[in-house]
């Protein structure tokens, strides 16, 4: 168990809204991601986090944003969710030492009517 | 050409029987090598790190072919709790960025 959280568990939402999900994590790890899988595809790296207000994108940034003002919490918000964004979205943490392990949290099933 | 390939499966397979997975990828630069598990609507867990010498863990072995780009998973005397989907994930340098493969569906049959 490494320590995460990811709220909502379960959503759902009308296209256009905004949408935040949140990852927490009570090791203080350095570097977090967020992740979202689709059928057909393997995980795929949104966002990630090397610290706190350092973010760097991943490659399926677009329609999304991040914030990490603590080091413990790690945001991903949705400007306006389309249908295209409905999946299952995974934070997850790097371990400290070699060979830097990652480790997910229980994740967010996000659902955009 | 996908970064990380895995045969999808399903690989089904009678219980106490031996089953492998291969995995390739595309990136000669990669530096980690790791197999995660995902049991279905949950999240991927680590099953184990590979290592160039390559690496055994109980009844799972893992394998590491730089030369050709390959990563293999050899799982013995399969029970029936190893049913999930297998996830073969590649890492550059100090891992700040993950490549996944799509996984292969494992199902162990009574």
């Amino acid at each position: 168990d490494a320590g995460i959280t990811q709220s909502p568990r379960h959503k759902v939402t009308e296209t256009g809204t905004p949408v935040t999900l949140r990852c927490h994590q009570t090791e203080n790890h350095r570097y977090m991601y967020w992740y979202r899988q689709d059928p057909g595809h393997g995980l795929r790296l949104i966002h990630y986090s090397y610290g706190v207000k350092d973010t760097d994108k991943g490659e399926v940034s677009d329609g999304y944003s991040v914030s990490r003002s603590k080091t413990e919490d790690f945001l991903l918000t949705l400007e306006s969710a389309t249908s295209s964004q409905t999946s299952v979205y995974f934070c997850a943490i790097r371990q400290t030492g070699a060979p830097y392990e990652q480790y997910f949290g229980p994740g967010t099933r996000l659902t955009v009517t | 050409r996908k970064e990380v390939e895995q045969d999808p499966g399903p690989f089904n397979v009678p219980e106490g029987a031996t089953v492998a997975f291969n995995c390739t990828y595309s990136n000669s630069a990669s530096q980690s090598f790791f197999w995660y598990r995902q049991d279905c609507r949950k999240e991927p867990k680590l099953l184990m790190s590979v290592y160039s010498s390559g690496n055994e863990d109980g009844r799972f072995t893992a394998q590491l072919n730089r030369a050709s780009q390959y990563i293999s998973l050899l799982i013995r005397d399969s029970k029936l709790s190893d049913s999930a989907t297998y996830l073969c994930v590649v890492g550059n340098f100090g891992n700040e960025k993950l490549t996944f493969g799509t996984g292969t569906r494992l199902t162990i049959i009574p």
